[in-house]
């Protein structure tokens, strides 16, 4: 599976949105881009996930560069809830999902 | 809420002992992933089962073993517990056996504590 590259921490303030980035310079063709988060001890909780399109959901979007060496997971509206440690993961033909130390993403009011 | 249940949610024991922790998936889930995270370790792949067979295995000690019944659960039994056993063990549920393309959906956990 391919590394990620992931800033340690963010701070964005309640209301705005999050724009979470993620450098995946090494990824192959048919590997997928993953995000899950994990909010204090919880189990982790999945976010969304591409391949190379945009994509979105209820909670979400994932927004992946043409060449498909990063992409950017954006909260539309972050409340104190998503306060969370967020994981981007890129698998290849694994079973298992591959967690790196994730960015420490924190709502202020 | 995941629909993934485990239980214990704690589970304290000393060393040396032998614990099982059990993990029903979602409704309609085949697969079964285990997961381990402790503080030094990260979360870590432990094992998958898919329809009662083995399909994956990644860092799991040999004291450490699973299995996955006829009506889909799942336990993960630990032997021979050790201090450096102590961490948040996840089970993980997906549809199939289609690789990176199943969505894994965990459970809320057990943490063991060994002392």
């Amino acid at each position: 599976d391919a590394k990620t590259t992931q800033p340690p921490s963010m701070d964005c303030a309640e209301g705005r949105a999050a724009n979470l980035p993620c450098n995946h310079s090494t990824i192959s063709g048919n590997e997928y881009v993953y995000w899950y988060r994990q909010i204090h001890s919880q189990g982790p909780q999945y976010i969304i996930h591409g391949l190379k399109n945009n994509e979105t959901n209820e909670m979400a979007s994932l927004i992946i560069t043409e060449d498909r060496k990063s992409s950017t997971l954006i909260l539309p509206h972050a409340t104190l809830r998503d306060t969370a440690v967020y994981y981007c993961i890129v698998r290849g033909s694994n079973y298992k999902l591959t967690f790196g130390k994730g960015t420490l993403l924190t709502v202020n009011p | 809420d995941s629909g993934v249940t485990q239980t214990p949610k704690h589970l304290i024991t000393a060393t040396g002992q032998r614990v099982t922790l059990r993990c029903s998936p979602r409704s309609g889930d085949l697969s079964v992933y285990w997961y381990q995270q402790s503080l030094d370790q990260g979360l870590q792949f432990l094992i998958q089962y898919y329809n009662g067979e083995e399909r994956a295995k990644g860092n799991i000690l040999e004291r450490f073993s699973a299995q996955q019944f006829p009506d889909l659960h799942s336990e993960l039994n630990l032997s021979s517990l050790e201090l450096g056993d102590s961490a948040l063990y996840f089970c993980a549920s997906s549809v199939g056996d289609r690789g990176n393309q199943e969505t894994q959906y965990f459970g809320p956990g057990t943490r063991l504590l060994v002392l």
